[in-house]
């Protein structure tokens, strides 16, 4: 079993439309939850990071973490088209600072 | 905040040549640098962690003789990709974890990556 798996396949939201990414991993000593966006050819780039197990927003993102399920999930409200990338989930455990990467989620925002 | 520098954002060399990419951290002090590597359409493969002052720690499969990586200073970190090869032929990107203490990790924030090509 793969430390974090994104298992959906891209995803094609309209623009305005909640897009939904969900992510789960196998080590329960995960502590730290981490939701990364990379532009194709890019680096990617921190969205969201979470600790605890509930929702935490930040603007139009929320991450929602389930530790006794062992899934993250990330929320994108008003999808606009600056949002079509790939999504990855990070994961890491504590006092490990390595973090384990899900293969990705493609999103595409539809106009 | 929380910037990372990388360097050079592209490379295109002869097989053979050694090539040097440097990380730092310009806006805060990492002890821990990490480098990845990521394959078209893959996603990130976790190469080392660079820790400064002492030897880095590499993932299995790695060689380490063949990706060296110095951390010399809180800012700075250095992969070297020794006698590269068309199969060494990558995206390389570093980061940098902000630290600052707490029970759990903080992010990890990352350079632009180098687009390594070796003819």
């Amino acid at each position: 079993q793969k430390e974090v798996e994104q298992n959906s396949g891209p995803l094609s939201v309209p623009e305005g439309a909640i897009a939904s990414l969900n992510c789960t991993y196998s080590d329960r000593g995960s502590q730290s939850f981490f939701w990364y966006r990379q532009y194709s050819g890019k680096s990617p780039e921190l969205i969201m990071f979470i600790y605890s197990n509930g929702d935490k927003e930040d603007g139009r993102f929320t991450a929602q973490l389930n530790k006794a399920s062992q899934y993250v999930s990330l929320l994108i409200r008003d999808s606009q088209p600056s949002d079509s990338a790939t999504y990855l989930c990070a994961v890491a455990t504590y006092g490990n600072n390595r973090l384990a990467f899900g293969k990705g989620n493609q999103v595409v925002v539809i106009p | 905040g929380a910037v990372v520098s990388q360097h050079p954002s592209r490379v295109i060399c002869k097989s053979g040549t050694s090539v040097k990419i440097e990380c730092r951290s310009l806006d805060f002090q990492a002890t821990t640098m990490f480098w990845y590597r990521q394959f078209p359409k893959q996603s990130l493969m976790l190469m080392a962690t660079s820790n400064e002052g002492s030897k880095a720690t590499y993932e299995q499969g790695v060689e380490k003789d063949k990706f060296l990586i110095n951390h010399a200073s809180l800012t700075l970190s250095t992969l070297t990709v020794t006698s590269a090869h068309p199969e060494d032929s990558s995206f390389y990107i570093c980061s940098a974890e902000t630290g600052g203490g707490g029970y759990s990790n903080q992010p990890q924030h990352f350079g632009d990556g180098t687009r390594l090509s070796i003819l």
